[in-house]
């Protein structure tokens, strides 16, 4: 798996957009971007991912950028429950073990 | 359905004692995971299965580790006399296994407690 590279931690007001960046710049071909988030005392919850084309669902948008050396993980309005570690990952082939480096702690404050 | 289930969800027990985890998958998937996290770590891979077989063994700790896994299905995860260094939250995850992109979906946990 590529290297990924967070801000170790980011502050965010509530209702606001949370905007958590990723740099990936030695990502292959065929690795894809993988958001995962791990709350407190809970399991790591997967959130969202893409290979080339920005994607979104009911959670997250991701925003990769063109030469895919980065990525950008995008909570619409952000709640206090969104309050957690935010995991990038490059990675491609099923299978295998899932590293996480020390992700973004996020703070969602009232 | 329902997503990844384990159980117990707690586990406090004797060092020396034997303990048996449960890892109930998400139906269909074939594709089994087990990690620990110590507390304020990261992810720690233990084993993974593929269907019933267990290509990748290496991250088990020692050998009073073992896991196995029945029907393609539920798995269970042993530590035969267990030490203190063995407390930790261990957490299942499953995946369909499609080729290329692969996305993994965990359990709870259960939390180890050995005193």
């Amino acid at each position: 798996d590529a290297k990924t590279t967070q801000p170790p931690s980011m502050d965010c007001a509530e209702g606001r957009a949370a905007n958590l960046p990723c740099n990936h710049s030695t990502i292959s071909g065929n690795e894809y971007v993988y958001w995962y988030r791990q709350i407190h005392s809970q399991g790591p919850q997967y959130i969202i991912h893409g290979l080339k084309n920005n994607e979104t669902n009911e959670m997250a948008s991701l925003i990769i950028t063109e030469d895919r050396k980065s990525s950008t993980l995008i909570l619409p309005h952000a709640t206090l429950r969104d309050t957690a570690v935010y995991y990038c990952i490059a990675r491609n082939n099923a299978g295998n073990m899932l590293t996480f480096g020390g992700g973004t702690r996020l703070m969602v404050k009232p | 359905g329902a997503g990844v289930s384990q159980s117990p969800s707690n586990k406090v027990t004797e060092k020396g004692k034997d303990v048996e985890l449960r890892c109930d998958p998400i139906s269909g998937h074939t594709a089994l995971y087990w990690y620990r996290q110590s507390l304020g770590q990261g992810l720690e891979f233990l084993i993974y299965f593929q269907g019933n077989s267990a290509p990748d063994k290496s991250g088990l700790p020692s050998d009073r580790f073992s896991a196995e896994r029945t029907g393609g299905s539920v798995s269970t995860l042993t530590i035969q006399r267990t030490q203190q260094e063995d407390s930790a939250v261990y957490l299942c995850a499953s995946s369909p296994f499609r080729t290329g992109a692969e996305t993994q979906y965990f359990g709870p946990g259960t939390r180890l407690l050995v005193l």
